[in-house]
Parts: structure tokens; sequence; C-alpha cells
């Protein structure tokens, strides 16, 4: 049972506007979150995380939220470039444990 | 530069064969992780081992054994038990807690 879900595995974006990648979880426990970018036949590379403890973290372009009620967390890139097109994976950790549980990814296409 | 370095990037093999997939870290990393890509199915765990001489299995680890007798390194071997075996592997190391993944480049598998 899959634990992480993207769901929309594809968007595509004009550059300049905003990409919204959504990420809904089903274990309450889970008190960390990540995203990781990854270009094909590349690995993924981390982008921004954020604890259970905030709703909110922003890194230049990249912000991530996070709604623990809804068990949801949310990554928006604004303003979208062309080098952001990549496939952008949600994932998510238990404190203690040293596993993480990813989504199946989301396309990223920002069209110039 | 510290990093994950995944060896070979290509690797072709026959059916009936065994292979071994190398991967080293030298970030001082304890847990150590083999993740499996394929098209639509995002990042499946396949062995994970949190410190020298122990490992665990993951999700799919039928067809699959590894070895962890240094730190620095965690070797996979895709057995000929195994399937489906043509995918794309990528290993990943995990230092404090906090932290998330450091991902290798990955290694292509195809058999044929």
């Amino acid at each position: 049972d899959q634990q992480v879900k993207q769901n929309s595995p594809s968007l595509s974006v004009q550059e300049g506007r905003i990409s919204i990648l959504n990420c809904d979880y089903t274990n309450s426990m889970f008190d960390y979150f990540l995203w990781y970018k990854k270009y094909p036949a590349e690995g993924p590379t981390f982008l921004i995380s954020i604890s259970s403890i905030k709703d909110k973290n922003e890194d230049g372009r990249f912000t991530v939220f996070l709604n623990k009620s809804a068990k949801h967390l949310s990554l928006h890139i604004v303003p979208s470039q062309p080098g952001d097109s990549a496939v952008y994976f949600c994932a998510a950790s238990l404190y203690g444990n040293n596993r993480l549980a990813f989504g199946k990814g989301n396309q990223v296409v920002v069209i110039p | 530069d510290g990093g994950i370095t995944q060896s070979p990037k290509y690797l072709f093999r026959k059916e009936g064969q065994n292979v071994t997939l190398s991967c080293e870290q030298n970030l001082n990393h304890d847990a150590m992780y083999w993740y499996r890509q394929d098209p639509g199915q995002g990042l499946r765990l396949i062995y994970y081992s949190q410190i020298v001489n122990d490992f665990q299995k993951g999700d799919i680890a039928e067809g699959y054994s590894v070895s962890r007798e240094k730190k620095e390194s965690f070797p996979l071997t895709v057995t000929s038990a195994q399937k489906n075996p043509t995918a794309f592997y990528l290993c990943a190391s995990r230092g404090t807690q906090g932290d998330g993944y450091t991902f290798g480049s990955g290694t292509r598998l195809t058999v044929v």
C-alpha cells in the first residue's frame, strides 16, 4: 500500500509562471518530508525539505507547504524555468526510521 | 568531493546470468540503500543497510542479494531468479536522521 501519493503524473507550465506539485500521505506519524528532482538517467537530487513542526519552508524559488490535518504537502516553483523540467519525487520519513517512502513522481515540463 | 559512485552506468546481461552493481560512498554515511526505478512506478526499495555487516530486505528484495562488508561499499547482485531485471538502479546513502538521501547517478541494467 502506497503511503505517499502523487497524483497528476505530468504538468506543463509556461516559463515564468508558477508550478504547483501536490503530494498526499496516509501515515500520520510521518514527521519529515522531502522533495527530490530527477533528470533522465541521473540520480535524484535533494531539493527542499520540511519538518512536521513547520507549515512552510522556502528556499529561493522553491517553497514547500505542509498541511498536517489534511496530510497534504505541496511544492511551489516560482517563477518556473526551462531547467526545472524534470521528474519531482515527494518523500516522507518517520523519526527513528531510516527509510524514506517515495511517491511515484510528477513530470514537469516548462515551456519556454 | 564527497559523493556516491555507481558503476557501471550501463550494463547488459544475458538471461540466466548473475550481475553485480557497484556502489561506493565517501560521505562516511552509515545507512545505504538500493532502489529500482521503472516507468510509472517511482522508486521501490530493494535492500537497505543501516550499519556494516547488517542489512534488511526492502519491498522488492526477491531475486536480489547484497553485502555490507565495509562502510563505504554496498554492492547489489541481481540474480537469475529476478524475473524482470531490466531497470534503472539507484544507490543512496544517508547520514544523520535529519538528512535526506544522497543518490548516485544510477546504473541502467538491460537483459538481452
